[in-house]
């Protein structure tokens, strides 16, 4: 079993609507939980970074985290074409030294 | 924000020569620079993080003597493939950290 799942996908919605990412994780010891977005043949960039349980939101992005559960998600509201990308989680028991990664998520929205 | 670079972007070699790619934060120092590797439709998976001054430590099942990193200053790190293969073809990524790990935009490379 892998310390992170995450469904590659792909995800295919259509414009505007609310998208929902997850992952599960089977590490206790996770509390920094990362979610970065990745455009085709380039780098990862860091769209949210959440400590330990609860959420986070920034504009359109909200992190939700549940420890109890080992799953995190992310929320992508009002989804636009150009969020077309792959979204991946990533997380660690201590700062965002060393990552776990997950598979990463395909996401395509319609316009 | 932090900007990382990597160089080439993109590059195609012969199976059996030597190739070199560099990452350089432009704007900041990073003590510790990661190296990863991913293929097509995967995550990003690790091969060493370097550290500036000591030798790099390297992911079980990379061969150290095969890809070579030199982390000579705090903006500079190089990973060089040596003796490449179409199997090490792969889209090479490496990121800089300083409180968080910011990454380059990647290097393909193609091995014929």
């Amino acid at each position: 079993q892998k310390e992170v799942e995450q469904d590659p996908g792909p995800l295919s919605v259509p414009e505007g609507a609310i998208v929902s990412l997850n992952c599960t994780y089977s590490n206790s010891a996770f509390q920094y939980f990362m979610w970065y977005r990745q455009y085709s043949r380039k780098g990862p960039e860091l769209l949210m970074y959440t400590y330990s349980s609860g959420n986070k939101e920034d504009g359109r992005f909200t992190a939700q985290v549940d420890k109890s559960s080992k799953y995190i998600s992310l929320f992508i509201r009002d989804s636009q074409p150009s969020d077309s990308a792959t979204y991946l989680c990533a997380m660690s028991p201590d700062s965002n030294y060393q990552l776990i990664w997950g598979a990463g998520t395909k996401l395509i929205i319609k316009p | 924000g932090a900007v990382v670079s990597q160089h080439p972007s993109w590059v195609i070699c012969k199976s059996g020569t030597s190739v070199k790619i560099e990452c350089r934060s432009l704007d900041f120092q990073a003590t510790t620079m990661f190296w990863y590797r991913q293929f097509p439709k995967q995550s990003l998976m690790l091969m060493a993080t370097s550290n500036e001054g000591s030798k790099a430590t390297y992911e079980q099942g990379v061969e150290k003597d095969k890809f070579l990193i030199n982390h000579a200053s705090l903006t500079l790190s190089t990973l060089t493939v040596t003796s490449a293969h179409p199997e090490d073809s792969s889209f090479y990524i490496c990121s800089a950290y300083t409180n968080e790990q910011f990454f380059g935009p990647g290097t393909r490379l193609t091995v014929l």
